[in-house]
């Protein structure tokens, strides 16, 4: 049974500082990645999706990595803004299927 | 090009009512999936569906809930006698293939009175 694990639970920074979310999953026999970020009551908004082929995918400002071997993703965010501030999300899809696991998320607050 | 349109956004029922929840894919879209999202829980997969057939179900409580996707129209959650435990919100996602990157709605979140 997949199981998705994402720490910190909630990350406070200061506006310009990088940081780094972790996402580990336990069945490593997946076939992408994805990271999602989420607003207070609002959905979800996709941001990268990995292949399971590809080791990183950038787009702007952020960078998500893919280690299958070890389980694990990181999604580094460069120069952070308080427009970051959200809860971001990783879910990988389980058993060779499409429905996906997601963690329960880190909530990210970037402070001016 | 719409995205995943949900509707509505948010809905009051008292107990014991029916909650019916509206999902319309993306344009061209014809794979449906619904997660649900429980206060201080992560997103939880309930069902996955194309045009007129359920795929998989197997996250979808075995009472109250089913759902469709009809040839014509938007796919539909729907919850019979809905308890307190079924406030939560509500994710629609729609995908171009059954493999590829699912596009989320805004959701929809009951609340059971």
């Amino acid at each position: 049974k997949q199981e998705v694990t994402q720490i910190p639970a909630a990350l406070s920074v200061p506006e310009g500082e990088n940081l780094v979310l972790n996402c580990s999953f336990t069945d490593s026999a997946i076939y992408n990645l994805q990271w999602f970020r989420q607003d207070p009551g609002k959905g979800l908004t996709s941001l990268l999706l990995i292949q399971s082929s590809q080791r990183e995918q950038t787009s702007g400002r952020l960078n998500a990595s893919l280690d299958k071997s070890s389980g694990r993703s990181t999604l580094y965010i460069a120069a952070s803004q308080p427009g970051d501030s959200a809860t971001y999300l990783c879910a990988v899809p389980t058993g060779g299927s499409e429905k996906l696991v997601f963690g329960k998320g880190t909530k990210l607050t970037v402070n001016p | 090009n719409a995205g995943v349109m949900q509707n509505p956004r948010h809905l009051v029922r008292r107990r014991g009512q029916e909650a019916r929840l509206r999902c319309s894919p993306m344009k061209g879209h014809s794979h449906v999936y619904w997660y649900r999202q429980l206060p201080e829980e992560g997103l939880k997969f309930m069902v996955y569906l194309q045009k007129e057939n359920i795929i998989d179900e197997s996250g979808m409580p075995k009472e109250r809930f089913s759902a469709e996707f009809p040839k014509e129209g938007p796919s539909i959650l729907r919850i019979q006698q809905v308890v307190r435990g079924d406030s939560a919100a509500y994710f629609c996602a729609s995908s171009l293939n059954q493999y590829d990157i699912q596009y989320f709605g805004a959701g929809t979140r009951l609340s059971v009175l």
